[in-house]
């Protein structure tokens, strides 16, 4: 059974980097013809993507985030990972990780993360 | 960017009754469009994509119609479970994929 697991810190300071790693079970991130991404959710609001990698490393990022955006992928650890630098009160959001693409058929329960000094 | 506009923000519906959601596009995203269910303290599930193919193991009274601008996700006899939030989604233009704002379906 696939199942994805959000770790990282729940807290952030105001202009540091926000870093959180998705851990796969179930599927070989590399040896699967699937996207891997992160979408995230601000308290009480919609749903916003931030983008998806592929285990080859090509990565799809939300031109809105592009600048401050990495997200990366390590096979041997089957996880893949995200980095948001420069960070302020409107990044606090649930981020979750998921696979896929275009559509998103496996989610991660998510990770509340919240700015603030 | 396309933008997806739901409506409406809330529907209060009986159990056993239909509801009906409404998604659009503000530009033809053919048939690239999903929707989730997301229930409280939740991660959102898939339920259709491809504008009206359920996802696996989605129940059947669960159905997607439309194609362009204009959506409809159709639940044909409510159940306890099936009051949630629901988004749609489109995927006809990855950068950005973009997310409905959500309608609430709730008891009446």
């Amino acid at each position: 059974q696939l199942q994805l697991q959000e770790s990282g810190p729940g807290l952030v300071k105001p202009s540091e980097t926000l870093s959180l790693t998705c851990t796969v079970s179930g599927v070989s991130i590399s040896s699967s013809n699937y996207y891997w991404g992160w979408i995230r959710q601000p308290p009480g609001k919609g749903l916003e993507w931030i983008g998806s990698i592929y285990y080859s490393g090509t990565t799809y990022y939300n031109p809105s985030l592009k600048s401050r955006l990495t997200i990366s992928v390590d096979t041997s650890k089957n996880q893949f990972s995200l980095k948001l630098s420069s960070v302020t009160a409107a990044d606090t959001a649930v981020y979750y990780c998921a696979r896929g693409l275009e559509v998103y058929d496996y989610w991660g329960q998510g990770t509340l993360v919240t700015v603030s000094s | 960017e396309i933008v997806m506009t739901q409506s409406p923000d809330t529907l209060s519906v009986s159990p056993g009754e239909r509801a009906t959601l409404s998604c659009r596009a503000s530009q033809s995203v053919t048939s690239n469009l999903a929707w989730y269910q997301q229930r409280p303290g939740q991660a959102p599930r898939l339920l259709i994509y491809g504008a009206s193919t359920r996802a696996t193991g989605i129940p059947a009274r669960f159905s997607g119609s439309g194609s362009g601008t204009e959506f409809t996700l159709t639940i044909s006899s409510l159940q306890s479970e099936d009051f949630a939030v629901y988004y749609c989604q489109q995927y006809n233009d990855w950068l950005p994929i973009t997310f409905g704002q959500g309608t609430r379906l709730e008891i009446k």
